[in-house]
């Protein structure tokens, strides 16, 4: 069964420092992937996806991820946080081929220290 | 971009009751609405995915008679909680899937607050 691992529960970071949220998936084939980030009582908002080829996605509010196969790893990159990203971050997966459900990663809260 | 309603942000039941939230795609047709629940400080666990005109498809331990999903037209999906009881208190969240998008996008609500007293 595919599943998500997203080892790190709560993060710190200073505000201007980079960031990096990690993400593993377990699955048959490559899966599709995605970062999304939850505020406080919110719904969630896409930050990136991953479907194919290059392997460095760029996603809005300066966010990207790397896909690396060999580890099975979907990391989610930040050079310079900034306060307003403090929130809750998922990494999720979806079968390819389309029309199945996404699996989402426990979640890692972003703390930023001003 | 698109855009995903829910209706209503938040509500407050007596136990006993029934309360409905509706999921709406704004601009865009939807053939499959998901519906999820989630706890403070956990992550989203999908509860069931509806598509248009047929019965819902539950996971494994959601309880059908008590979480009726109804996805009647291609822009709105319907969850009721029947019966509530104060443990059904959570954040119910949907999605949908734009099937016209590149790679069948799937869009978020804003989530609703549900909580029984």
């Amino acid at each position: 069964a595919q599943s998500v691992t997203q080892p790190d529960i709560h993060i710190t970071v200073s505000e201007g420092a980079s960031l990096e949220l990690r993400c593993n998936y377990s699955y048959g084939a490559t899966p599709y992937l995605f970062w999304y980030v939850q505020s406080p009582g919110q719904g969630l908002q896409l930050l990136l996806k991953y479907f194919s080829g290059d392997t460095l996605v760029q996603g809005i509010k300066g966010f990207e991820a790397e896909f690396k196969r060999s580890q099975s790893s979907f990391n989610l990159r930040k050079p310079s946080v900034h306060w307003s990203d403090a929130a809750e971050y998922f990494c999720a997966v979806e079968g390819r081929g389309g029309g199945n459900k996404l699996t989402f990663g426990t979640g890692t809260q972003l703390k930023v220290e001003l | 971009g698109a855009v995903v309603s829910q209706h209503p942000s938040w509500v407050i039941c007596k136990s006993g009751t029934s309360v409905k939230i509706e999921c709406r795609s704004l601009d865009f047709q939807a053939t499959t609405m998901f519906w999820y629940r989630q706890f403070p400080k956990q992550s989203l666990m999908l509860m069931a995915t509806s598509n248009e005109g047929s019965k819902a498809t539950y996971e494994q331990g959601v309880e059908k008679d008590k979480f009726l999903i109804n996805h009647a037209s291609l822009t709105l999906s319907t969850l009721t909680v029947t019966s509530a009881h104060p443990e059904d208190s959570s954040f119910y969240i949907c999605s949908a899937r734009d099937a016209l998008a590149v790679r069948n996008t799937i869009y978020f609500g804003e989530g609703s607050w549900l909580t029984v007293v």
